[in-house]
């Protein structure tokens, strides 16, 4: 298997432009997990979806996030409008119910 | 809630020296364990897991044993080699497939 996909790696982007991170897990796994990355905060919770049901959102860090799976195979987190402290890099993960596999990452830079 | 602490770092070691990284854990139920590691600019990767008490995982020379009693999941190395410098970060999974991680030990091997 490919493992789970993300893109794009990198994305720069001017403050108060919306950005689009997108997943693609591994086929048959059926939870989806998005992650931020930071030095101050360490790896933080997101959001997490079960069989494309989002689960708990209660990491999302206020409304400008927002994130979407419309079939097993695909996910977004979308960030509108965006903002410095936005800057981090953010992990897709996937999993049957045990051990996680993590994408490689999107490094978001926002001006 | 549950929650995981492990030891805080940074670990600095000499190659060959013995790796000892502290993890104890707080949850309900019976959870899985798992230890991850992340290399530089990249996503974090299982490690080696176990699912019930006294079970051993182990991979690449890292063992971790799980204890039920004083609920801890150590990670141990024999012999470190510079190419194990990366962060860990130990980690349980609940029965609704989310998983809480500890905050990461940054370990540094010097040849």
């Amino acid at each position: 298997d490919a493992g789970v996909i993300q893109s794009p790696r990198h994305e720069v982007t001017e403050m108060g432009q919306e950005v689009t991170l997108r997943c693609k897990p591994i086929s048959g796994h059926d939870y989806l997990f998005w992650y931020r990355q930071t030095m101050m905060r360490g790896l933080e919770l997101l959001i997490y979806f079960n069989n494309n049901v989002p689960i708990d959102d209660s990491g999302m860090p206020e409304d400008r996030f927002s994130a979407k799976m419309p079939n097993a195979s695909f996910s977004t987190l979308k960030i509108q409008p965006s903002e410095p402290r936005d800057s981090a890099v953010y992990f897709c993960a996937s999993s049957q119910g045990g051990p996680q596999y993590f994408g490689p990452g999107t490094r978001l830079t926002v001006l | 809630g549950d929650s995981v602490t492990q030891m805080e770092g940074p670990v600095t070691l000499s190659e060959e020296a013995f790796l000892t990284i502290n993890c104890t854990y707080t949850a309900t139920g019976y959870p899985s364990l798992f230890w991850y590691v992340q290399y530089p600019g990249e996503g974090l990767q299982l490690l080696l897991k176990a699912t019930k008490a006294d079970d051993k995982g182990s991979n690449k020379g890292f063992e971790a044993t799980y204890r039920k009693e004083t609920t801890s999941f150590h990670l141990e190395k024999g012999s470190v080699q510079v190419s194990d410098s990366a962060v860990y970060f130990c980690a349980l999974s609940d029965n609704a497939g989310k998983s809480t991680f500890g905050d990461g030990t940054t370990l540094t091997v010097k040849p």
